[in-house]
């Protein structure tokens, strides 16, 4: 079993819609989350990290992590073309990340 | 811009041949990450360095290797090329020798082409 298991989609939303990103993840011993986000062919950049249960918001974009049922979630609200990319979740192992596969997203204008 | 730097951007080589990948981390950090990136694979960890030694080993293949120089700039070497070694590699550099929380940085990747 992977360390995080992330549905690859692909995902298209209209403009203005509010997406929902999902990830699961197989070790309850792990308490940090990361969601990066990849333009296409770009190296992956940090959205967002949280840490434990609970939501984690930075203007449009929501974290949130639910140690219960060891899922993690992206939320984006008022989705904008410029959102579309590769959005990555991850989590801290001893010497490196372990990521989820990428779901694709596509905001249509 | 992150601050890690990867050449070549872009390369394309037959297969059986042997390339080299360079990476300048972030001015301070002191641990490299390289990661494979294809298609179907997504991102597969290979190897990491921490100050010029090797810390942790992913899924490197035998025909891979690498080191961190003293100026703690990394190669990835890639030999006996294969079609399906034609990925994205990308080079990624944290401060600390642990894959710590929001401290690891990626570059923009150089993208192998093996025909």
């Amino acid at each position: 079993q992977k360390e995080v298991e992330q549905d690859p989609g692909p995902l298209s939303v209209p403009e203005g819609a509010i997406v929902s990103l999902n990830c699961t993840y197989s070790n309850s011993a792990f308490q940090y989350f990361m969601w990066y986000r990849q333009y296409s062919r770009k190296g992956p950049e940090l959205l967002m990290y949280t840490y434990s249960s609970g939501n984690k918001e930075d203007g449009r974009f929501t974290a949130q992590v639910d140690k219960s049922s060891k899922y993690i979630s992206l939320f984006i609200r008022d989705s904008q073309p410029s959102d579309s990319a590769t959005y990555l979740c991850a989590t801290p192992g001893a010497n490196n990340l372990f990521f989820g596969t990428g779901t694709r997203l596509t905001v249509i204008p | 811009d992150s601050g890690v730097t990867q050449t070549p951007k872009h390369l394309i080589t037959a297969t059986g041949q042997r390339v080299t990948l360079r990476c300048s981390p972030r001015s301070g950090d002191l641990s490299v990450y390289w990661y494979q990136q294809s298609l179907d694979q997504g991102l597969q960890f290979l190897i990491q360095y921490y100050n010029g030694e090797e810390r942790a080993k992913g899924n490197i293949l035998e025909r891979f290797s690498a080191q961190q120089f003293p100026d703690l700039h990394s190669e990835l070497n890639l030999s006996s090329l294969e079609l399906g070694d034609s990925a994205l590699y990308f080079c990624a550099s944290s401060p600390s020798p642990t894959g710590d929380r929001n401290t690891i940085y990626f570059g923009e990747g150089s993208w192998l082409t093996v025909v």
